[in-house]
């Protein structure tokens, strides 16, 4: 199986920060990662694929980036909105996700 | 627009078989490429990815939970069903189908689950 590795596990940020998590994976998967969005009590909610991909209707300020074994999403400005749990998942061999990080508010 | 929607009990006793149907709108799943996966979240947990069927039937299922899964599909009724038995209150959690795209770009491949189910609540009890 191939594992996913996310930090941190959560962070503390306030708006208008910048934020980056990472994602690493337990052997090369070339650029089949992505990344989704989860709110309390909602399902997740796709933001990136293929690695750098933005999906349909997901602001700008999003964006991921990496290939091989490390990647990375970054919030340029975090938003209100933003405050949230985010997965990587890889779909290089069936799927897996990661633990997630917490994004809070400080 | 493409949805789907989780259902099914939402108690079950342990030892028992869990079934749960998603019925789906918006797509065929007899289209080359498309998916409907299932994937779980105990409660306050991570993602754990369950089982995918294919357009063609071919399925895959989690190394740690294949002895127990089943996934089949009604193209006509454009349903999914997950079957998952012997149940534990270790399988408590939220029970997602997903739908599954497959994309060729131009200089890798993609494949993710665009749109979700809102999740049905699975508790296992006695």
């Amino acid at each position: 199986d191939i594992q996913l590795t996310q930090s941190p596990s959560s962070l503390s940020a306030s708006v208008g920060d910048r934020v980056t998590i990472s994602c690493r994976a337990s052997q090369s998967i070339s650029n089949n990662l992505n990344w989704y969005q989860q709110k309390p009590g909602k399902a997740p909610r796709l933001l990136i694929y293929g690695t750098f991909n933005l999906q349909s209707g997901v602001p700008s300020r999003f964006s991921g980036s990496g290939s091989g074994t490390d990647f990375t999403l970054t919030i340029s400005s975090l938003q209100p909105e933003d405050f949230a749990t985010y997965f990587c998942q890889q779909s290089f061999k069936t799927w897996t996700f990661a633990l997630g990080t917490k994004v809070e508010l400080k | 627009q493409i949805t789907l929607k989780e259902s099914g009990p939402t108690l079950v006793k342990p030892t028992q078989t869990l079934t749960l149907t998603c019925t789906f709108s918006g797509f065929s799943l007899s289209t080359s490429g498309v998916g409907v996966g299932w994937i779980r979240q105990p409660p306050g947990k991570a993602l754990e990815w369950l089982g995918l069927i294919y357009w063609d039937d071919d399925k895959r299922y989690s190394p740690s939970l294949k002895t127990r899964l089943i996934i089949s599909k009604d193209t006509s009724k454009k349903q999914v069903v997950l079957t998952m038995s012997n149940m534990d209150p270790v399988d408590t959690g939220t029970y997602y189908c997903a739908h599954r795209i497959y994309e060729i770009l131009t200089a890798s491949t993609a494949d993710y689950f665009d749109f979700w189910g809102q999740g049905a609540q699975v508790t296992v009890s006695s």
